[in-house]
This record gives C-alpha cells, structure tokens and sequence, in this order.
C-alpha cells in the first residue's frame, strides 16, 4: 500500500527565508507527484504537478523536485512571504489501482512571521 | 469561473438523520472523487467515478452512498449519520488524462451529534 509521508508536520520561519518542504513516498511506481496549498477553512489549490519523467517543475518562487527512484519530492519556497503561511500537502497518483487516485501525506503547517 | 461547487458549506446533523451532498463541476472532467480530511490523518478516499454512471470504492466507503446520474454532479449521501462521520468533506474533479491536476471544492463541514 503507497504511504506518503510529510516531515515536519510544521515548521515557522521569518519573512524572507528560503525553506524546503519535504514529502516520501514508499511505492515508486506513479505517474505523478502533485503538491497543494490548503488555507484554514479552505479547499486545496493546486501548486505543481510533476510527471513520473520530470526531475522538477516551477512556478514562480516555487520550484518542485522529484527523486522517483528513492521517493522522495521537495518543495522549495524562496524568499518566503507571510502570505505564504497556509498547509502544505504533497499527493502521489499511483500506476495501480484505476481511478487516477490520489494518495496524500498529512502536510506541513507553515508559518511565515514578519 | 465556478470550478467545483459544494453544498452545502456547514452542516450539523443528529445521529441517524441522512442527508446528501452535492459536488458539480463546470470542466466537463471525466473523474470525480469524494475524500474527507480528519486531523493526523490526512485525505482518505470515500469513493470516486470515472465517468457518468459510474462508481466505485475508496479507502473509507463503509456508511456512504455516491451516485453520478450526470456528468457534471457527484453526490454523497450518508443513510445514518454516526458520530464517527464527523469531519470535513471535499470533492475533487480531474480530466481524463493520466497527467493533469486535480481540482477540489471547498469543502463541507460535517458535525453529527
């Protein structure tokens, strides 16, 4: 059974940070790697979504990576923001199974202080 | 640009009482799915649909009911609500295609007492 998991469960950092989120997942056969945003009382939005064959992705201040092989995926943030407190979740789509299901870790709680 | 709608947004029910919950979705995806997020748990899979008309079970089915009569909405019904249904659902849509993102609602706050 694929386990994702999220380490820390939170982190607080000041304003202007560069910081790493990390996610892992045991089974590496997936298609792809998708990370989330959740703001409290709010839906999840997406972030980034890589391909099983990408190494990374970008998107403005972020950037993601992905180590297929040895499971494991991070989110960089660079020069962290207070705006950009909110939970961070990364989610895996399996090969196996049907559907196109997403499985989740826990997330990482993050506050950015001024 | 709606995107995935839930309804209701807050809901409190008595154990034993049913009700449903509606997800639709203006992308015209083909996936569908309901999870519901419980602290220290994460999201778990109640049920999902790959297309209209059908469904079929996640990680956490037991005490749910899902129907896909049309494209566009997925309903959650909960026959006899428990205590242990206490939680936070969210409905998510996806196209067909293997490598495109998921979409999710905003989410029903769900307390039964």
């Amino acid at each position: 059974k694929q386990e994702v998991t999220q380490i820390p469960a939170a982190l607080s950092v000041p304003e202007g940070e560069n910081l790493v989120l990390n996610c892992s997942f045991t089974d590496s056969a997936i298609y792809n790697l998708q990370w989330f945003r959740q703001d409290p009382g709010k839906g999840l939005t997406s972030l980034l979504l890589i391909q099983s064959s990408q190494r990374e992705q970008t998107s403005g201040r972020l950037n993601a990576s992905l180590d297929k092989s040895s499971g494991r995926s991070t989110l960089y943030i660079a020069a962290s923001q207070p705006g950009d407190s909110a939970t961070y979740l990364c989610a895996v789509t399996p090969l196996t199974g049907g559907g196109n299901k997403l499985t989740f870790g826990t997330g990482t709680q993050l506050k950015v202080e001024l | 640009n709606a995107g995935v709608t839930q309804t209701p947004k807050f809901r409190v029910l008595k154990t034993g009482q049913s009700m449903t919950l509606l997800c639709a979705q203006d992308m015209n995806h083909e996936y569908m799915y309901w999870y519901r997020q419980d602290p220290g748990m994460g999201l778990r899979l109640i049920h999902y649909s790959v297309g209209e008309g059908t469904t079929a079970k996640g990680e956490v089915p037991d005490g749910y009911n899902v129907s896909r009569l049309k494209k566009q909405n997925f309903l959650l019904g909960l026959e006899s609500a428990a205590p242990s249904q206490t939680s936070v659902y969210f409905c998510a849509s996806k196209a067909g295609m293997v490598n495109t993102e998921a979409f999710f609602g905003q989410g029903t706050r769900l307390t039964v007492v």
